[in-house]
């Protein structure tokens, strides 16, 4: 069965600070991974997906996730935190079944201290 | 632009009643999801449909049920709502059935029962 791991519950970073949000992932196939970012009040908005192609997967507002095999991971990144970063971040894996459903994790909320 | 409408985004029930959140989505998505949110508990799936009329019971069904009679629109209903179904509720919709596939998220329904 496929699930994540999502290391901290909160994070806060300085503003112009690296963000890096952790996420270890566990599947018996090779994973589909996703990061989404759910800003106050709203749904969730997809970042970034990675989907066996290249092992560095760019999103948008500037945040990257590597895929590592070897570690089961798949970290979030960004190289200067901005106050409009601000959010609840959760990743997720797909089950590779024929649903192909999303398991989430239990989101890493990101806190940018001016 | 994929679209995700919710019927609300709060709403306020008493023990006992029945509740309908709708769900409507506007990119001719066979694949429709409600999921409810909560702290600490990430996302959780209800129900899924993969085309109209079908439905799937997800990780925790129990208090709910679902109706899909049009494509676009996906309906939750609470047979008889519990204080400790008082929670964000999540909509999403994708198309195809390949894991790789986005899941867009409608704007969420915050429920409180009272």
């Amino acid at each position: 069965a496929q699930s994540v791991t999502q290391l901290g519950s909160h994070v806060s970073v300085s503003e112009g600070a690296l963000v890096l949000l952790r996420c270890n992932y566990s599947s018996s196939v090779p994973p589909y991974l996703f990061w989404y970012v759910q800003y106050p009040n709203q749904g969730l908005q997809l970042l970034l997906k990675y989907t066996s192609a290249a092992t560095l997967v760019k999103g948008i507002n500037g945040f990257e996730a590597e895929f590592k095999k070897s570690e089961t991971s798949f970290h979030l990144t960004k190289p200067s935190a901005h106050m409009s970063d601000a959010a609840e971040y959760f990743c997720a894996v797909s089950d590779q079944t024929g649903a192909n459903n999303l398991f989430f994790g239990t989101g890493t909320r990101l806190t940018v201290i001016p | 632009d994929v679209k995700v409408t919710q019927s609300s985004r709060y709403l306020v029930k008493r023990t006992g009643e029945k509740v309908f959140l709708e769900c409507v989505q506007d990119m001719d998505h066979e694949n429709m999801f409600w999921y409810r949110q909560d702290p600490g508990l990430g996302l959780r799936l209800i129900y899924f449909s993969y085309d109209v009329k079908m439905k799937e019971k997800g990780d925790i069904p129990e208090g709910y049920s679902v109706s899909r009679e049009k494509k676009e629109r996906f309906s939750l209903i609470l047979e008889s709502a519990s204080t400790n179904q008082t929670s964000m509720y999540l909509c999403a919709s994708r198309t195809g059935t390949g894991g790789a596939e986005t899941q867009y998220f409608g704007p969420g329904t915050r429920l409180l029962v009272l």
